[in-house]
């Protein structure tokens, strides 16, 4: 069955550290890639998004991620945290095999950023 | 620009009581979902709709879980009779097509 694994439940970072997420997936065809942030009593919004083209993706407030088709992974980076990017981070995938409509999430990525 | 609205924010109810969560999807967009959010589970997939039509509700736990959508700017999920344990923040979502979805603000559920 497909699916999203994150491997940290919860990041510990100062200010201005750089930050980079772990996202692996598990399936062999087609698939959409997201990141999504969560602000603490808040709404899932969409950091950026990887369908096909340049692995390199870029997203919202300095975000980006690397398609490694290769290792399954997509991974999330900003070379600079701030104290206001604390929140939890969810990966999510689209796998056309069951249905591209159907977003799979790992367990989601709390960061702490300490001022 | 409206985006997903939900409601109410947060709703507590004794055990036994039927629940009724409210959805309106940002206006265009043919796709709405609902997920639930729990510590334990993560982020859950309960149902989704294709212009008012349910296509799938494989995620829906039980039978006590209904969700309806009457029109395009509507939908309800409807839990009855409601228990403890479906306790959690339920999210609706929408898209215009394919990926990605836009969340609403959710409804904290507590079943005492």
């Amino acid at each position: 069955a497909q699916s999203v694994s994150q491997h940290n439940h919860h990041v510990i970072l100062s200010e201005a550290a750089s930050l980079e997420l772990g996202c692996n997936y598990s399936y062999g065809g087609t698939v959409n890639l997201f990141w999504y942030v969560q602000y603490p009593g808040q709404h899932l919004q969409l950091l950026l998004k990887y369908f096909s083209g340049d692995p390199l993706v870029k997203g919202i407030k300095g975000f980006e991620a690397e398609f490694i088709k290769s290792k399954f992974s997509f991974n999330l980076r900003k070379p600079s945290v701030q104290w206001s990017d604390t929140a939890e981070y969810f990966c999510a995938g689209a796998f056309s095999g069951a249905g591209s409509y159907q977003l799979t999430f790992g367990k989601g990525t709390k960061l702490s950023v300490i001022p | 620009d409206a985006g997903v609205i939900q409601s109410p924010r947060h709703e507590v109810t004794e055990m036994g009581q039927e629940v009724t969560l409210r959805c309106k999807p940002i206006s265009g967009h043919d796709y709405l979902f609902w997920y639930r959010q729990t510590m334990m589970r993560g982020l859950e997939l309960l149902i989704y709709f294709n212009n008012n039509v349910p296509i799938d509700d494989s995620g829906m736990p039980e039978d006590r879980f209904s969700a309806k959508m009457p029109n395009a700017s509507f939908s309800t999920l409807k839990i009855q009779p409601s228990e403890p344990r479906d306790s959690a923040v339920y999210f609706c979502a929408s898209s215009p097509g394919p990926q990605p979805q836009h969340f609403g603000d959710g409804t904290r559920l507590s079943i005492l």
